[in-house]
């Protein structure tokens, strides 16, 4: 069945260093693929999103890049803050299901003051 | 943002009581999701409703019951639950469509305990 697999399940980083957040998935008639920042305590909240037609996509201090090939995406944050520190989840959406998403098991990052 | 409500915030219950979660959208989404979140494991769907019509049940036990009575408000009937049921329980909408590439938007969830 559908499915998307999330590297790493943690993450420390420096301030002021780049993160990276890793997701693949299994249905290659995947295309579209959003991105949710979880604050403790609070809401999923869409932070980017990038459709199967496109290969990157950039908003500020955040960028997403899509490998249709070989099924993975990634998310990139430069000059991390301590206000990015949340648990971060990875989505696809099948076509042929267009009103489901597949959610990954999340990325907790933590931004070290 | 308030686009999707969700009440009550909190909810304890015994196991054999009954409790029902609502939520309401006010974003004019066709589409309505409940999802279950527990500690340190990825977002669960459980059902998938659009124009009212459930598209999805992700094999889920039958003491939760959906209710989706427009495309506004839907509804979590719960009954005889087990302290394993002891979650987060989201609620999101959505503009779905074949064409339409839009992100769902989230409630605050209605935080259960089982006791």
């Amino acid at each position: 069945g559908e499915n998307v697999e999330q590297h790493p399940s943690t993450l420390s980083v420096q301030e002021g260093d780049s993160a990276v957040i890793k997701c693949t998935y299994s249905d290659s008639a995947s295309n579209y693929f959003p991105w949710y920042k979880q604050e403790l305590g609070k809401r999923p909240q869409l932070i980017i999103d990038i459709r199967s037609n496109v290969g990157e996509k950039k908003d500020q201090r955040i960028a997403v890049t899509l490998n249709k090939t070989a099924k993975h995406f990634s998310l990139h944050i430069t000059e991390t803050q301590p206000e990015d520190s949340a648990v971060y989840f990875c989505a696809a959406r099948m076509k042929t299901s267009y009103d489901k998403v597949i959610f990954g098991p999340g990325t907790s990052l933590s931004v070290i003051p | 943002e308030t686009g999707v409500t969700q009440t009550p915030r909190h909810l304890v219950m015994g196991m054999t009581n009954k409790k029902s979660l609502k939520c309401e959208q006010h974003l004019g989404h066709n589409a309505m999701y409940w999802y279950k979140q527990s500690a340190k494991k990825p977002l669960e769907l459980m059902f998938v409703y659009n124009f009212k019509e459930q598209t999805e049940n992700n094999s889920v036990p039958s003491r939760f019951s959906p209710e989706c009575p427009n495309s506004s408000h839907l509804f979590l009937h719960l009954h005889t639950l087990q302290p394993e049921d002891s979650a987060l329980y989201l609620c999101a909408s959505s503009d779905a469509g074949p064409l339409r590439y839009q992100p769902q938007h989230f409630g605050d969830g209605t935080r259960l305990s089982i006791l």
